[in-house]
């Protein structure tokens, strides 16, 4: 069965520095990764994809993610932050057996404070 | 085009009752997929449906079941509620025309049991 790990809980980082939330995926055979970004009850908004190709993968609102097959992680990274990116991120991984099955890490609350 | 509809956004149900919630997928999308939220268990899969068809299922009892409508509405039903049924219930859809598809999210049907 697939999985993903998200290792960290609280990611805290000023606003205009890099930011990083980590994500190790396990999985038997292509893997396909998401992250998702979630708001204050609200739903989740998709960020990005991998499938295949370029190890580096860009999103929406600045974000990019850099799959590495070696180390099995996929982490999501920005430049700089900005406080509005406050927010619970969601790394998934698609079921490898066919159909739109997500199985999603725990997320990780990101703070960007000032 | 609109994105994913969920209605009710909340609700109160009291043990034993049963609930019916609804999904309007984004125009043209064929597959509907439900998780559910909870602080303690995250994000899970209850169910995926594809032209009508129940394609996948999630490790949940009996009393969640869910269905599919021809024009892709969907709607998932909980019998019997039980208190540890509160939670953040959400869909997704998809366009199902390439390999790997993005799933879109809506804002969720909170549903508190009491």
């Amino acid at each position: 069965a697939q999985s993903v790990a998200q290792p960290e809980d609280q990611v805290n980082v000023a606003e205009g520095n890099p930011l990083t939330v980590k994500c190790t995926y396990s999985v038997s055979g292509n893997p396909y990764l998401f992250w998702y970004v979630q708001y204050p009850n609200r739903g989740l908004q998709f960020l990005l994809k991998y499938i295949t190709g370029d190890n580096l993968v860009k999103g929406s609102y600045g974000f990019e993610a850099e799959f590495n097959k070696s180390q099995t992680s996929f982490h999501l990274k920005k430049p700089s932050a900005l406080v509005s990116d406050s927010a619970l991120y969601f790394c998934a991984v698609r079921d490898t057996g066919g159909g739109n099955k997500l199985t999603f890490g725990t997320g990780t609350q990101l703070k960007v404070e000032l | 085009k609109a994105g994913v509809t969920q209605t009710p956004r909340y609700l109160i149900k009291t043990r034993g009752q049963q609930v019916t919630l609804s999904c309007s997928p984004i125009s043209g999308h064929r597959s509907v997929s439900w998780y559910q939220q909870t602080p303690g268990q995250g994000l899970q899969f209850l169910f995926e449906y594809f032209s009508e068809t129940q394609r996948n299922k999630g490790n949940f009892p009996g009393r969640f079941s869910g269905r599919q409508f021809s024009n892709s509405r969907s709607e998932m039903n909980v019998s019997t509620l039980e208190l540890g049924d509160s939670a953040l219930y959400l869909c997704a859809s998809s366009p199902m025309t390439g390999l790997v598809e993005t799933q879109y999210f809506g804002p969720g049907t909170r549903l508190l049991v009491l």
